[in-house]
């Protein structure tokens, strides 16, 4: 089953935060996050684990609520480089099988 | 370190015709994990590969097949081919796969026409 993303896009001014949402209607174990530029590959933010664990390289913040199915990601004071579409994923684990969300593009404005 | 190779990047085939797609991981990564991204659909899993057994596969038709070397390699063939399946194809190598960091290579642009 397909994670559901909201906003499916957003548009900031630099400078600005916004929250990105990935729901399940299944039990979740895990939320990958992935952000893709235009033309690019997609490159790893963060994956939130159940329990309470968090691996991740960027200065990005996240929620996983795990009663809810529910994960959030945080975008403080966005800068440019921010814009993007943003992937949630769920599934990995023992599963190998990550089922991404259809993305939500952000844009950040000067 | 060398990233994620996939060959070749471009592809224009003609329906009915067959396609194989190749993926070179990361070296010491042995998690190989293939996706389709069309615009209506976002990122589709195909299937993960590791130590050359397939783990996983997603809800793809059987004309999508896939196999992994001894060496992490990866290739993925897709037969008859039908004009819906013109897409970016995209592979993703990790250590491990499951709840690990994975790093996607630039894709294969396949056309079909």
């Amino acid at each position: 089953q397909q994670p559901v993303q909201s906003p499916q896009a957003v548009i900031l001014r630099e400078g600005e935060d916004a929250v990105i949402n990935c729901s399940s209607s299944k039990a979740l174990y895990s939320v990958h996050w992935y952000r893709q530029k235009h033309g690019e590959a997609p490159v790893f933010l963060m994956i939130l684990l159940k329990g309470g664990e968090q691996k991740g390289h960027e200065k990005i913040s996240a929620s996983f609520n795990e009663k809810k199915q529910q994960s959030s990601l945080y975008l403080t004071a966005s800068q440019l480089s921010y814009s993007g579409t943003y992937f949630c994923g769920t599934g990995g684990g023992s599963n190998y099988k990550l089922t991404f969300g259809k993305g939500t593009l952000l844009t950040v404005n000067p | 370190k060398a990233g994620v190779t996939q060959t070749p990047r471009y592809l224009i085939k003609t329906r009915g015709q067959q396609v194989t797609l190749s993926c070179s991981p990361i070296s010491g990564h042995r998690s190989v994990s293939w996706y389709q991204q069309t615009p209506g659909q976002g990122l589709q899993f195909l299937f993960e590969y590791f130590s050359e057994t397939q783990r996983n596969k997603g809800n793809f038709p059987g004309r999508f097949s896939g196999r992994q070397f001894s060496n992490s390699r990866s290739e993925m063939n897709v037969s008859t081919l039908e004009l819906g399946d013109s897409a970016l194809y995209l592979c993703a190598s990790s250590a491990r796969g499951g709840d690990t960091e994975a790093f996607f290579g630039q894709g294969t642009r396949l056309t079909v026409v």
